[in-house]
């Protein structure tokens, strides 16, 4: 068990739809990544926060987007799905440490099935 | 394009052999590390080797870096039906993002 928890794990809807998926780090972690994991394209980054603002971004839609909260919990927002979005959704949190040297601790994952 | 690019894209050994993998990056890098997922599960984290070191250990698994080469290599020895898995190398430089490769799928046959 990492300590980071996603929920929902499973979650179908249908093309056009918006969903929410929530994720709660480590304790002690400030920094959040949301990950897209699909068959054909591996594991994408997505986007990071950091204690509350945005850090990095990666591969991510203008149909999605994702913020992080004080408690320091975070959700990535879904919107317009398409057939495609159909992945897993893992969130991941890390500690600072000093020289990039963190590493990151995965949540479960959402399975994601847009019909 | 991707930074990380893990080489085979699949692995099928005995229980017992050994297994390596290796992964190539483009640019320059602070750390690598490599990260295993069980089927549909989330990456769990093996092994970090800095910029600055050329080979690594924990338990069964040795890592090394050879950054002139831009490669590293991740080999378990005597492996376990557990051990399969896919492996992932990730690599981070300058920036923030981490980059993983597509991975090497590992199945260790009873």
């Amino acid at each position: 068990d990492s300590g980071v928890t996603q929920t929902p794990k499973h979650l179908i809807t249908a093309t056009g739809q918006r969903v929410t998926l929530r994720c709660s780090p480590r304790s002690g972690d400030l920094s959040v990544y949301w990950y897209q994991q699909s068959l054909d394209q591996g594991l994408q980054f997505l986007i990071q926060y950091y204690n509350g603002e945005e850090r990095a971004k990666g591969n991510i839609l203008e149909r999605f987007s994702a913020q992080q909260f004080p408690d320091l919990h975070s959700e990535l927002n879904l919107s317009s799905l398409e057939l495609g979005d159909s992945a897993l959704y893992f969130c991941a949190s890390s500690a600072p440490q000093e020289g990039s040297q963190e590493t990151q601790y995965f949540g479960p994952g959402t399975r994601l099935l847009v019909l | 394009s991707q930074q990380g690019e893990e080489d085979p894209q699949a692995l099928s050994i005995q229980e017992g052999e050994n297994a390596t993998m290796n992964c190539s990056y483009k640019t320059s890098i602070n750390n690598l590390q490599w990260y295993r997922q069980n089927s549909g599960r989330g990456l769990v984290h093996l092994i970090l080797i800095r910029s600055n070191e050329r080979e690594k250990h924990s338990g069964r698994l040795r890592v090394t870096l050879d950054t002139s080469k831009k490669s590293s290599s991740l080999l378990i020895t005597a492996s376990r039906a557990a051990d399969t898995a896919s492996y992932f190398c990730a690599t981070r430089g300058g920036g923030q993002n981490f980059v993983f490769g597509p991975g090497t799928r590992l199945s260790v046959l009873p």
